[in-house]
């Protein structure tokens, strides 16, 4: 098993550009999640899915969206870049809900100037 | 605001010595985990504790739940070059809702050879 992959791995965008996270598991995790980290700070949920069709917000939603077609993807958009969002995004999956163990994908590092 | 506090932000150790990290909630928890992320990264589960006062062992490492089930430590005893990373400890936290999982900002630690 391949886990949580996501791509791209680095990204520099420019203010106003938008682009598309992907996130995909192969573990058949109903709940997935994206968070973002920023340098010092622990990791702020920024939205989460329980389930094909079904997301909800997280603690730091705006300025980001996200859909669940299937089970294994989890795409996070950014539309109109803003140095803001300039972080690490990890994608991560559990089984269950949040008191189950969450697994991790590597990241990715996004750079908006 | 912040609901799970993480002391110290930082901790450097000579090879050898020892390394204990704390966590705080402001309110009970059902439950915590604890992740590390080595530089460069993504967060790995270590561990997950349930039940007041319980006490956990991984080899080096020593997890402890309060009695209260507001605050966690983790323990390394005679840390290694290979202990290296930032440990994050997170407890599921009702908002907009729905529980969502609420990380630390992580204690830092470098092992100095």
């Amino acid at each position: 098993n391949a886990g949580v992959t996501q791509t791209p791995k680095f990204r520099i965008l420019k203010i106003g550009q938008s682009m598309t996270l992907q996130c995909t598991q192969d573990m058949n995790h109903n709940y997935m999640y994206w968070y973002r980290q920023d340098p010092g700070m622990g990791l702020k949920l920024i939205y989460y899915s329980v389930g094909a069709g079904i997301t909800d917000k997280g603690e730091v939603p705006n300025g980001y969206n996200v859909s669940r077609s299937t089970t294994e993807d989890f795409p996070l958009r950014l539309e109109l870049a803003a140095p803001s969002q300039t972080s690490v995004y990890f994608c991560a999956s559990s089984y269950g809900g949040f008191t189950d163990t969450q697994y991790f994908g590597p990241g990715t590092r996004l750079t908006v100037l | 605001g912040q609901q799970v506090m993480q002391i110290p932000q930082y901790q450097h150790v000579q090879e050898g010595e020892d390394f204990t990290t704390y966590c705080n909630s402001s309110t009970t928890l059902s439950n915590i985990q604890w992740y590390k992320q080595r530089p460069g990264g993504h967060p790995v589960f270590l561990i997950q504790l349930v039940k007041s006062g319980e006490v956990k062992k991984q080899k080096r490492l020593t997890f402890q739940f309060g009695e209260a089930k507001k605050n966690s430590s983790l323990h390394i005893t005679a840390t290694q070059t290979t202990d290296v990373g930032t440990y994050f400890c997170a407890g599921p936290y009702s908002g907009a809702g729905s529980y969502q999982l609420t990380f630390g900002k992580g204690t830092k630690l470098s092992v100095i050879p």
